[in-house]
């Protein structure tokens, strides 16, 4: 079972470059979400989706933008990275059949930005 | 809106030992609970989740945590700690919404031989 792929691992950027982030899941999962997990400050919410076509701001959204057009897939895109955004980043998705189901992480993505 | 604290951010023990973990939450009615494990440069593993029922839950590889509510705490516990057990653990609230699971700090667990 593949669960929740992340893709890539470690990426290094450059200030102002874009890059994307690809997530998907292979568990029909209707929520699909994207942390971002610094030092002393936990796992924060960036983006999430319920379902295909519906996406919505977390926590810390600025400066990262998602879309879902299938139910598989969720990736979150840096249009112009900034050093504040050098994170390791978790993507997670759950079924929203029924109640408090456990989220599923991918392995993670570790985003340098110089 | 919730949150979660988990007021130690290190913790050392040895192995053999016995460990408790903290975890506090801030929520006006009884949410789901859950504890992940991560291991150095690792995804999070889920320990053990409460929902309902039986305040005292127990998880993968040994570990059981017991849900108080007057207490407003989950805490994690494991009698005998093993060497494998070094990692961080988070510990997370979820309010029953889909947007809504929200992480501590995490502690950071080291065994001593």
């Amino acid at each position: 079972n593949a669960g929740v792929t992340q893709t890539p691992k470690f990426q290094v950027l450059k200030t102002g470059q874009s890059m994307t982030l690809q997530c998907a899941q292979d568990m029909n999962h209707e929520y699909m979400s994207w942390y971002r997990q610094d030092p002393g400050m936990g796992l924060r919410l960036i983006h999430y989706s319920v379902g295909a076509g519906i996406t919505d701001q977390g926590e810390v959204p600025n400066g990262y933008n998602v879309s879902r057009s299938t139910t598989e897939d969720f990736p979150l895109r840096l249009l112009s990275a900034a050093p504040s955004q050098t994170s390791v980043y978790f993507c997670a998705s759950r079924s929203l059949i029924g109640s408090g189901n456990t989220i599923y992480f991918g392995e993670g993505s570790w985003l340098t930005v110089v | 809106a919730q949150s979660v604290t988990q007021p130690d951010i290190h913790i050392t023990v040895s192995e053999g030992a016995s460990l408790e973990l903290r975890c506090n939450y801030s929520y006006g009615a009884t949410p789901y609970l859950f504890w992940y494990v991560q291991s150095p440069g690792q995804g999070l593993q889920l320990l053990l989740k409460y929902f309902s029922g039986d305040t005292l839950v127990q998880g993968i590889k040994g570990f059981e945590a017991e849900f108080k509510r007057s207490q407003s705490s989950f805490n994690l516990r494991k009698p005998s700690v093993h060497w494998s057990d070094a990692a961080e653990y988070f510990c997370a609230v979820d309010t029953g919404t889909a947007s809504k699971l929200t992480f501590g700090t995490g502690t950071r667990l080291q065994v001593t031989l």
